[in-house]
């Protein structure tokens, strides 16, 4: 079966800390992996996506994800938090138009 | 531009009422999806088109109906509105199946 996995549902980092946030899925075929973030009250916006390729992807506001196929892992990166990247963050696999959403990573950023 | 573009923001309906949940993008998008979002599930897809006058199920499609007659358009339909269809509706659409979704800033459904 088709899944996403979001194993830590809230994470709070340091303004200026790194962040780390995992994703691993399952999927029969090669897949197309997508992260998007949502701010409060609003649609999902992309950051980045990986469909084939260069393994390090870079994405939209400093962010960057690796894909590890022996780890069926996509986790997202960021060298350094700001206080805006406070968010939720989803990880989706899939092709756009049947995406699969993980269950989300809660972004606290702590001053 | 107004990219997509979901109406009304918020609804209270009451069990059995029916209503229409209103999508429209102006990018000349061929994909258009429809999703409800739930705390602790993420997304999960209720339908999805892909191109005007095709439709098809997604993974939660029970108690909603959806057409495509235009290119632009893409309605939710709910046919007796129950509780557990209480949830955030977003409304994306893509150019093709490969690029980004563009998403809706949502409506708020409440059923009591």
């Amino acid at each position: 079966a088709q899944s996403v996995t979001q194993p830590d549902i809230h994470i709070t980092v340091s303004e200026g800390a790194s962040l780390e946030l995992r994703c691993n899925y399952s999927y029969g075929a090669t897949p197309y992996l997508f992260w998007y973030v949502q701010s409060p009250g609003q649609g999902l916006q992309l950051l980045l996506k990986y469909f084939s390729g260069d393994t390090l992807v870079q994405g939209i506001k400093g962010f960057e994800a690796e894909f590890k196929r022996s780890q069926s892992s996509f986790n997202l990166r960021k060298p350094s938090v700001h206080w805006s990247d406070a968010a939720e963050y989803f990880c989706a696999v899939g092709s756009t138009n049947k995406l699969i959403f993980g269950t989300g990573t809660l972004l606290a950023v702590q001053p | 531009n107004a990219g997509v573009t979901q109406t009304p923001k918020f609804q209270v309906l009451k069990t059995g009422q029916s209503m229409t949940l209103q999508c429209a993008q102006d990018m000349n998008h061929e994909y258009m999806s429809w999703y409800r979002q739930d705390p602790g599930m993420g997304l999960r897809l209720i339908h999805y088109s892909v191109g005007a006058g095709i439709t098809d199920q997604g993974e939660v499609p029970n108690g909603y109906n959806v057409s495509r007659s235009t290119t632009e358009d893409f309605p939710l339909r709910l046919l007796s509105a129950a509780p557990s269809q209480t949830s955030v509706y977003f409304c994306a659409s893509s150019y093709n199946r490969n690029e980004k979704l563009f998403f809706g800033s949502g409506t708020q459904l409440s059923v009591l």
